[in-house]
């Protein structure tokens, strides 16, 4: 069975571009979280997408926005990128909800030069 | 504001050696969660504890949740090389509620 499955695998963009990720969860998995592991910071919760629709968000400004595809893909992006936007962006699936089992890609590392 | 504290954040030991990393906060969650990443790979689920005083057990490793549900503790047992990776807590307060991760603790075992 494939696992979580995260695109590109490193992106690289120049500050005030706007960068776009992509997630494909297991299959069976409708729920998709986006967290942001930045050096030093630990992971920092972005987005939580269960049946399409935004079930939570974390505290992070509106640049950082996303959507869940009927298919229970999602893409996350980033408007305005800023150099301290640079962090291995990783998104993570589960059962319906079940926060509590949480299964992660492999992440896109993310360089604003 | 970090809710989850882990301690210590680097450790670096001897093959064969013990260790225990601790995950603690102010707040009660309904579960806790150990995760282990790999450089290069997305963290990886090794045990939730649910129950208040609880210990499981996963071959070397050790995992107990606090009685009053706001801490927890990872004990390794004659760590090996493989050990090697960056340990993560992470809890829920309730259901609902996304994941949030301490910054994690940075396990070196060299042979």
């Amino acid at each position: 069975e494939a696992g979580v499955t995260q695109s590109p695998t490193h992106l690289i963009k120049t500050r005030g571009q706007q960068a776009t990720l992509r997630c494909s969860p297991i299959s069976g998995h409708t729920s998709v979280y986006w967290y942001q592991q930045a050096l030093g910071l630990g992971l920092q919760f972005l987005l939580w997408y269960d049946e399409g629709e935004e079930r939570n968000r974390g505290n992070f400004p509106p640049r950082f926005s996303g959507r869940q595809f009927p298919n229970y893909s999602s893409e996350l992006n980033v408007n305005a990128l800023e150099l301290e936007d640079s962090a291995l962006y990783l998104c993570a699936s589960s059962r319906q909800g079940a926060v509590e089992k949480l299964f992660f890609g492999s992440g896109t590392q993310l360089s604003v030069l | 504001t970090q809710l989850l504290e882990q301690s210590p954040q680097f450790l670096s030991i001897q093959e064969g050696e013990n260790l225990t990393v601790y995950c603690n906060s102010s707040s009660v969650f309904s579960s806790l969660q150990w995760y282990r990443q790999e450089p290069g790979e997305g963290p990886v689920l090794l045990v939730t504890v649910v129950t208040g005083g609880e210990v499981k057990k996963l071959k070397r490793l050790t995992f107990q949740f606090g009685d009053a549900r706001k801490d927890s503790s990872l004990h390794i047992t004659a760590a090996q090389p493989g050990d090697t990776g960056l340990y993560l807590c992470a809890g829920s307060h309730q259901a609902g509620t996304a994941l949030i991760f301490g910054k994690g603790t940075t396990l070196s075992v060299s042979s």
